[in-house]
């Protein structure tokens, strides 16, 4: 079984506070890095996919740092608002070996945002 | 609209009871995936399958069973041998890398 961590497991922040998370993954085998965020009783929506060592990506207040040959990604929330309040999940998706195919996902991050 | 429909939202089963999770996708995906999540922990694959008529053991498979008789459907069965079934349960589709989730099925056994 992949370990895939991610960390902190919880977060309290205030309304404007700038705020990250980190994912960690074995370095080996490696294809891509997903990053969801998940509200309670919807669907996890896909927020990045990342393929390449050094990608950084953006979308609004949100953005990603891949690092693949230390095995890490950074997920980065700017001016944090009370609607970003969520569980943040990464997932490896493995290049080979028995998880060939397959994501596998850290426990996630429970971002609070207080107003 | 294509995505994937878990059903239903919420389920109660008695100890001792199967009890069977629907899960089906309109996007012509390939493969689908069930996964289990418990408080604290992240989602665990318990099965998966890639094409029709075949399915693979995830990471706790043991007391589900699945089947994959057509595309759009891949449903799991929860069976009395599964020890610690009240849980979380999410189905999701995938076209290589790129996945889809249904919205889940919160089981609980009373």
């Amino acid at each position: 079984i992949l370990n895939v961590e991610q960390s902190p497991q919880s977060l309290h922040v205030q309304e404007g506070d700038s705020t990250n998370f980190t994912c960690s993954f074995p370095s080996s085998n490696f294809y891509a890095l997903h990053w969801y965020r998940w509200e309670t009783a919807k669907s996890p929506e896909a927020l990045f996919v990342m393929t390449l060592n050094g990608d950084e990506k953006k979308k609004g207040r949100i953005s990603a740092t891949l690092n693949t040959k230390e095995g890490y990604s950074y997920l980065y929330i700017k001016g944090s608002q009370p609607e970003d309040s969520a569980t943040y999940l990464c997932a490896f998706f493995n290049a080979g070996g028995t998880s060939y195919g397959k994501l596998t996902f850290g426990q996630g991050t429970i971002l609070t945002v207080h107003p | 609209d294509g995505g994937i429909t878990q059903s239903p939202k919420y389920l109660f089963r008695k100890e001792g009871q199967n009890v069977t999770l629907s899960c089906e996708q309109n996007l012509n995906h390939d493969a689908m995936y069930w996964y289990r999540q418990d408080p604290g922990q992240g989602l665990r694959l318990i099965y998966y399958s890639q094409i029709v008529n075949d399915f693979q053991k995830g990471d706790i498979a043991e007391g589900y069973s699945v089947s994959r008789e057509k595309k759009e459907s891949f449903p799991l069965t929860v069976t009395s041998a599964q020890k610690n079934p009240t849980a979380f349960y999410l189905c999701a589709s995938s076209r290589r890398a790129d996945y889809t989730f249904g919205s889940g099925t919160r089981l609980t056994v009373v």
